[in-house]
């Protein structure tokens, strides 16, 4: 069964300093999104991106976050400058309809990141 | 925008009970309406969905029902298994991209 997968399941970084958190969506789709989930709390929405740009993004999503599709595989997240408050588990999502037709999500595993 | 609201927050029941989880949204251009059960160490998976032109949806243990007019949504597992026990996860989109997630309900099953 095709599935998202992401890197690194575990990232530990100190506060200041750059991260990226990797994702191979599921290869038919065209969908593609960013979700954190502080230990503990809700879901909640960072970005989506579609033909090569971002489609919506939260209040979560500033200046400090970036995303890409460098490669047409891979789905990056960049955090720029990591403060404590980051520290989350960061989920990649993808589907395969989207703002018409909304399709299911499907979710990678997670990459936690710790930032100290 | 769009708020979602999800209660209990914690839930047990004793194995071969039904447990009922229940979810409010604020606005009603939401019509999607999908619930995804997320285990420890895992990322949510999707276990049931219902869209807005629907008032309810069966799959065998589980099932979700849709008030349109009362806006709220409510996930019913009937026959609880010891393997049911995760997180579960409601969530509304207003056919795009931004999925807004309760807030969790944390389901014990007991054997």
């Amino acid at each position: 069964e095709p599935e998202v997968t992401q890197t690194p399941s575990h990232q530990v970084t100190q506060m200041g300093q750059e991260v990226i958190l990797r994702c191979v969506p599921i290869s038919n789709h065209l969908y593609f999104y960013w979700y954190r989930q502080i230990l503990g709390q809700k879901v909640e929405f960072l970005v989506s991106f579609y033909n090569n740009e971002i489609s919506e993004k939260s209040e979560i999503f500033d200046d400090q976050f970036s995303v890409e599709r460098p490669d047409g595989s891979n789905f990056t997240l960049k955090i720029r400058s990591t403060k404590l408050e980051d520290s989350a588990m960061y989920f990649c999502a993808s589907s395969a309809q989207g703002r018409a037709n909304t399709g299911e999500l499907f979710f990678g595993e997670g990459s936690r990141l710790t930032v100290l | 925008g769009e708020n979602v609201e999800q209660h209990p927050s914690t839930l047990s029941v004793q194995e071969g009970d039904s447990a009922v989880i229940k979810c409010t949204y604020s606005d009603s251009a939401s019509n999607y309406f999908p619930w995804y059960k997320q285990e420890l160490g895992k990322g949510p998976q999707l276990i049931i969905d219902i869209r807005s032109n629907v008032g309810e949806k069966k799959d065998q243990r589980i099932a979700v029902t849709l008030n349109k007019t009362a806006k709220h949504f409510s996930l019913h597992i009937t026959e609880t298994q010891p393997e049911d026990s995760a997180v579960y996860f409601c969530a509304a989109s207003m056919g795009g991209q931004n999925f807004v997630f309760g807030p969790g309900t944390r389901l014990s099953v007991l054997p």
